[in-house]
């Protein structure tokens, strides 16, 4: 089956540094991917839509400026988070569908756990 | 009142025992609905989707009811294995989490 690709799987930084999470569909070509972040006992919450070839398009409450979003091929998505700080330490997970519209099955990178110290 | 809404629980069954957990959620007008498990610390995995009136697969069973809007999961015989987070799904122009029902089924 479809298959993406997160890497790093964990990274630990220093506070005001930054970081960038890849997120790549190995098999097929995905016209959209999702970014998300989860916080313990808690549902993932979806940040921003990547589009390859234009602007994300951030969810109300997100920093587009601090989560910056990079979709410059249709197999790979990026994340960086920029000033790290303490708070932004989450699981972070993209996805990407198989498919246009709503109708495609959502698989998901295997998640990325950012510490910032 | 939040857009997908689930038990929490924990569900603690035994082996072999039948379990099922309700999604409630908010907009009438949505077509389609995914269960996810998610297991401790791993990315979340399609179990099963729902388009039309439920779906089985096995030991797992969902029903969607559009009148009181919610979707169901039922998990017969029970397995050690099937312990995880299950995610309910939604799909409308964006796709809505629940924070998940965690099962753990004890020997």
């Amino acid at each position: 089956g479809a298959v993406v690709s997160q890497h790093p799987s964990r990274v630990i930084c220093k506070s005001g540094t930054s970081v960038k999470i890849e997120c790549r569909s190995l098999d097929f070509q995905a016209t959209t991917m999702f970014w998300y972040r989860q916080f313990p006992k808690q549902s993932l919450m979806l940040m921003a839509t990547s589009n390859e070839g234009s602007k994300a398009t951030y969810e109300q409450g997100v920093e587009k400026d601090k989560f910056l979003i990079n979709h410059a091929s249709l197999t790979l998505s990026t994340l960086t988070v920029t000033s790290a700080h303490p708070e932004d330490s989450s699981f972070y997970i993209c996805s990407a569908r198989t498919s246009g519209g709503f109708t495609g099955e959502l698989f998901f990178g295997e998640g990325s756990r950012l510490t910032v110290l | 009142r939040k857009e997908v809404e689930q038990d929490p629980g924990p569900f603690n069954v035994p082996e072999g025992a039948t379990v099922a957990f309700n999604c409630t959620y908010s907009n009438s007008a949505s077509q389609s609905f995914f269960w996810y498990r998610q297991d401790c610390r791993k990315e979340p995995k399609l179990l099963m989707s729902v388009y039309s009136s439920g779906n089985e697969d096995g030991r797992f069973t969902a029903q969607l009811n559009r009148a009181s809007q919610y979707i169901s999961l039922l998990i017969r015989d029970s397995k050690l294995s099937d312990s995880a987070t299950y995610l309910c799904v939604v799909n409308d122009y964006k796709l809505s989490f629940g924070a998940g029902t965690t099962v753990t089924v004890r020997a």
